[in-house]
């Protein structure tokens, strides 16, 4: 199973862009990147995923190294709201059933 | 349209007690967990449902019991709640499983914040 390897915390000014990285180095060629987002007491949120090609949506990019052995979320002018945790998930196979196992992602702050 | 909802939010128990949590969907999904998220945790996946009337164990099940007797509800319980069971508890479903090679998205609620005394 891939394993990842996200920074802890991470601090961003207010409408400046933000570049989250994600290490995921043994990910399979099939495996899709997901990346999902928890607010202050909230449940998480899906934010984006992809497989090989960068990918845009309204919250974010997606952006996935050629070798798809790391990927940068990419927050293009962070806002308050946007302060989270945001989790960078390759799917894991366990007991014979595939889903998503969240690590304990990295902390965004951004500052006003 | 609600989503994924979590009954109650909130609950103090006392070591022994028991209770059960609701999670409730309404966009008829196949797929049902429920995770458990500890101060400076990831979440935990605890059991998990492919469809109605089945469950399976994930990472964190022991002290806990499930049930998917309808399409739209997972319950998770508590038979003798311990203080170790204080967590956060989050339900999230999926239209189809968020595994590989799969673009499942997860819903999650609200979460229920449980304190076990």
């Amino acid at each position: 199973d891939a394993k990842t390897t996200q920074p802890n915390s991470m601090e961003s000014n207010e409408e400046e862009p933000v570049h989250l990285p994600c290490n995921h180095s043994t990910i399979s060629g099939t495996d899709y990147i997901h990346w999902y987002r928890q607010l202050p007491s909230q449940g998480p949120e899906y934010v984006i995923h992809g497989l090989t090609s960068n990918v845009n949506n309204r919250m974010a990019s997606l952006a996935i190294a050629e070798d798809r052995k790391s990927s940068t979320l990419i927050l293009h002018r962070a806002t308050l709201r946007d302060a989270a945790v945001y989790y960078c998930i390759p799917p894991q196979t366990q007991g014979g059933s595939e889903k998503l196992v969240f690590g304990k992602g990295t902390k965004l702050t951004v500052n006003p | 349209n609600a989503g994924v909802t979590q009954t109650p939010k909130f609950r103090v128990l006392k070591t022994g007690q028991s209770m059960t949590l609701l999670c409730a969907q309404d966009m008829n999904h196949e797929y049902m967990y429920w995770y458990r998220q500890d101060p400076g945790m990831g979440l935990r996946l605890i059991h998990y449902s492919v469809g109605e009337g089945t469950t399976a164990k994930g990472e964190v099940p022991d002290g806990y019991n499930v049930s998917r007797l309808k399409k739209q509800n997972f319950l998770l319980g508590l038979e003798s709640a311990a203080p170790s069971q204080t967590s956060v508890y989050f339900c999230a479903s999926s239209r189809i499983p968020p595994g590989r090679g799969s673009t499942g998205e997860l819903f999650f609620g609200e979460g229920s914040r449980l304190t076990v005394l």
